[in-house]
């Protein structure tokens, strides 16, 4: 079946502008997660959703930061005024709960680049 | 709070020969799980091979082992026949049972050469 899909693959954005990211998690997945890679770091976790639950969002960095996941399906992260430190791969990834250890799959990511 | 430690920036193997990917966790939960992931330059995050806390046998999947030694909170990831395909970033994460995330390493960039 399809897997995780993001879009778009790559953006540039000037500092100061507002950004858009997109997931479709794997069909049937209620556990929604977003992470940031830094260039030549591991990934850090950002937020999380499950099913109709409150997101969790203790690894959003700033304010400037938000997440939606409309009807249990689609994720959007939005980052507000960019700025330059912003600059990363954004991945997201799905499982098919939460509730036990379930592996998360990933999707191809978006690599943002403010300039 | 939960840590993963890989201390190999960079390992080098000839093709067919098999190499190990060390990986330590510090955790004060008992119910945890252990995951590796690969990272080709394309980006894409793949999952490899799972291992958890209460696992008797070590995980196999193809060529791909974890050969896990819960009392010195290592899991160490063994791809035996390395192929030039196997060239990546490697990375380890762990999480805990009472916990949403995953926790990385900074992972390992293995290049299998001719």
């Amino acid at each position: 079946g399809a897997g995780v899909s993001q879009s778009p693959s790559n953006k540039v954005t000037e500092k100061g502008k507002d950004v858009e990211l997109r997931c479709d998690p794997i069909s049937g997945h209620t556990a929604l997660y977003w992470y940031r890679q830094s260039l030549g770091q591991g990934l850090e976790f950002l937020i999380y959703f499950q099913g109709n639950s409150a997101p969790d969002k203790s690894g959003l960095p700033s304010d400037r930061f938000s997440a939606e996941r409309t009807g249990g399906s689609v994720s959007t992260l939005t980052i507000q005024r960019t700025q330059q430190e912003d600059s990363a791969v954004y991945l997201c990834a799905s499982s098919e709960t939460s509730g036990s250890l379930d592996t998360q799959y990933f999707g191809p990511g978006t690599r943002l680049t403010v300039l | 709070a939960q840590k993963i430690t890989q201390t190999q920036p960079g390992m080098f193997v000839q093709e067919k020969e098999a190499v190990t990917l060390d990986c330590t966790y510090d955790t004060s939960d008992q119910s945890y799980g252990l995951f590796w992931y690969k990272q080709p330059s394309s980006g894409e995050m793949i999952f490899l091979i799972y291992q958890g806390s209460y696992d008797e046998q070590n995980a196999t999947e193809g060529r791909y082992s974890l050969n896990f030694q819960k009392a010195r909170k290592s899991a160490n990831l063994v791809i035996s026949a390395s192929q030039l395909g196997d060239s990546a970033m490697y990375f380890c994460a762990m999480r805990a049972y009472n916990t949403d995330k995953l926790i990385f390493g900074t992972g390992t960039r293995l290049q299998v050469f001719p």
